[in-house]
């Protein structure tokens, strides 16, 4: 399968809100609402912010917040803080008990 | 806590096996609620989901369609691990490769991580 397609990055002031968008296709994003979202930094093991499209593990600040339309996943940032400098990369599960991850996204915070 | 700990050379030659191995502790490799994977990383394509092992009253494999001639996933039940064999690897399997697991609480969601492996294929 395809991996999913992210912008390559974003940027925003801190206090502000970003969205990273997440796009995939009927057999993986649009067909199964287990979308996750992870963030890394270099030399450091992704962590995973968001799962289920929307839901956050124990730990994970409420400013970070996911949803999902068609083929399309999204990850909200708001308030933004410094330390959210940083990658962050979809996944989705794509049928047949496989995985697919997105190309990631280069956060700035300005 | 669930923990994860990779080990496994660091330096492969073209065309041999690339062979990694993930202890677990804080869990078992048979939980009927957990499934091992592995994971790749490098600057050229991101993360790249590789496999999974996990056991369901018997012990299944899944493997992405890129690599899947050339991979096995098994697990080491007396040694609670699972190991990675890539085979006749090339320069562009050189990467980080992770361990992880993912839970049903979590539902295909990677939610720990081993520390990670840095792989270079290279004569």
């Amino acid at each position: 399968q395809s991996a999913l397609t992210q912008p390559r990055s974003v940027s925003g002031s801190p206090g502000q809100s970003v969205t990273i968008s997440c796009t995939g296709t009927s057999s993986d994003v649009g067909g199964y609402n287990y979308v996750s979202w992870y963030q890394g930094h270099p030399g450091k093991a992704p962590t995973l912010m968001i799962y289920e499209v929307s839901k956050r593990p124990s730990g994970v600040p409420d400013r970070f917040s996911g949803s999902k339309s068609g083929n399309t996943a999204s990850l909200t940032i708001s308030g933004l803080q410094a330390e959210d400098e940083a990658d962050y990369y979809c996944c989705s599960y794509a049928g047949s008990y496989t995985l697919v991850f997105g190309g990631g996204t280069k956060l700035t915070v300005l | 806590q669930v923990q994860l700990q990779q080990s496994g050379p660091g330096l492969v030659k073209p065309s041999q096996t690339l062979s990694l191995t993930c202890a677990i502790s804080g869990d078992s490799i048979s939980s009927k609620t957990a499934a091992w994977n592995w994971i790749r990383q490098s600057p050229s394509r991101g993360l790249e989901w590789l496999g999974r092992t996990y056991y369901r009253s018997k012990w299944y494999s899944n493997y992405d369609v890129s690599v899947k001639s050339r991979i096995t996933i098994s697990p080491d039940t007396s040694k609670n691990q699972f190991s990675l064999q890539l085979n006749s690897v090339t320069p562009e399997d050189t990467a980080v490769y992770y361990c992880a697991r993912d839970d049903d609480y979590y539902y295909y969601a990677l939610d720990v991580w081993g520390q990670g492996t840095t792989v270079t294929v290279s004569s």
